[in-house]
This record gives structure tokens, sequence and C-alpha cells, in this order.
């Protein structure tokens, strides 16, 4: 059982540039999320899902898109890429319903120069 | 809006004591859901314990406690008898709403980095 996984593990991108942070879960969770994660900052939710296309913005969702086409993947795209993107970025997977917690996945660590 | 506060920015203590990480939260729903995760110097993140709003009960796994009070909106961690595999940051997290399970959108506090000096 893999879990949650995120790919890749580390990435540099220069100014201006796009890319797309993948997130997969094989455990058939309904809720997906990212969140960032910056030095003192804890965790701050970018984007979540509560299910094969439907998305919401969470806290800091600019810069940002996401879709949900499928149950398992919940892509990450970054349009045009900023040194404050500079972060690390978790996925979670989650149930419905409280009596649950969210799976995060290994993490993916973005340098924008 | 819900809002979790880590007051303890960094901790450290000697092998073998007690410490207590603090968490204070923030919410209007009278359903929600605390967490805390520990994320070791490897970096992934690791589930500890989830406690709903209408269970107050203290919970004791092995060395790790935790105390919820409503009245003061504190979830406390108590880790006894710490060891330097203990070292790592701890975050505690909210969930507002039935939901519950965090992925729809959980509000982590800043973290306490805890060094167990050997």
């Amino acid at each position: 059982n893999a879990g949650v996984t995120q790919t890749p593990k580390f990435q540099v991108l220069k100014t201006g540039q796009s890319m797309t942070l993948q997130c997969a879960q094989d455990m058939n969770h309904e809720y997906m999320s990212w969140y960032r994660q910056d030095p003192g900052m804890g965790l701050r939710l970018i984007h979540y899902s509560v299910g094969a296309g439907i998305t919401d913005q969470g806290e800091v969702p600019n810069g940002y898109n996401v879709s949900r086409s499928t149950t398992e993947d919940f892509p990450l795209r970054l349009l045009s890429a900023a040194p404050s993107q500079t972060s690390v970025y978790f996925c979670a997977s989650s149930y419905w319903g409280g009596n649950t917690e969210a799976f995060f996945g290994q993490g993916t660590r973005l340098t924008v120069v | 809006a819900q809002k979790v506060t880590q007051a303890q920015t960094e901790i450290s203590v000697v092998e073998k004591e007690d410490v207590t990480l603090d968490c204070v939260y923030e919410t209007r729903d009278t359903t929600y859901y605390l967490f805390w995760y520990k994320q070791p110097p490897s970096g992934e993140l690791v589930f500890l314990i989830r406690r709903n709003s209408f269970d107050e009960q203290n919970e004791i796994s092995g060395r790790y406690s935790w105390n919820f009070q409503k009245s003061t909106s504190s979830f406390n961690f108590t880790i006894t008898a710490s060891q330097v595999v203990d070292s790592a940051v701890y975050f505690c997290a909210l969930s507002e709403g039935y939901s519950g399970g965090g992925a729809d959108g959980l509000t982590f506090g800043k973290g306490t980095h805890l060094i167990i000096q050997p």
C-alpha cells in the first residue's frame, strides 16, 4: 500500500517557469489537499478537494492552480514560478468523516531562483 | 476564523526529562477535531493523535500523553522520560466541522522544535 505519493521530491525552477507537482493516493480517499511549509510558519493550506471535479481555495491559493479529474490524483500547478513560492509542499488525503486523520506525502522541496 | 497557537518555538531538555508542548486553539464551531503531528528531521509528517471536541478524556500512549481542556481551549502534549529520538518539530492542528478528516483543511500551529540532548 503506497499511501500518498508525491513527485518530484526536489525541484529547482527559474523565475517564470511553470511546473506541476504530482500527488497520487491509492486509499480511495475523497478528500485531498495541498499545503506549503515555510520556516516558522507551520503548514498553510493552498487548495483542497472534497471529491473528483470539486476543488476550493485554502488560505494561500494565489499563484497555484489545481484540478481533480480522478479520485486518485490531485496535481498542483505553478503557472509562473516566483521566488516567494520557494517552499516545501505537502499533499494530504483523508476519508470524509470525523473518525480519521489526514495522510501526508513525503513532501516536495521546491526552490525558485 | 480558526487559529492554533503554539507559543513555544523551541524547547531543549536533557534526555529522560519530562516535557510538555502547549497548544491553544480558537474556533467558533462546537464540532471540531484536534491533532498532533510529529515531523522528524527526515521531514515526513507522522500522525500522533486525533481528538474530537466531544471527548475530553485525556489519553496516554506509552510515554506520550495528551491533556484536552475545553475550558481553556488547550490540547497539550506531554512526553515522559524523553529520548533523543523524540527530537523533532511537533505540530498541533485543528479541523472544524464534522468532516474532521483533515484533508479538507487543517489549520496548523507554527510548530514547536523539541531538542532532546543526550
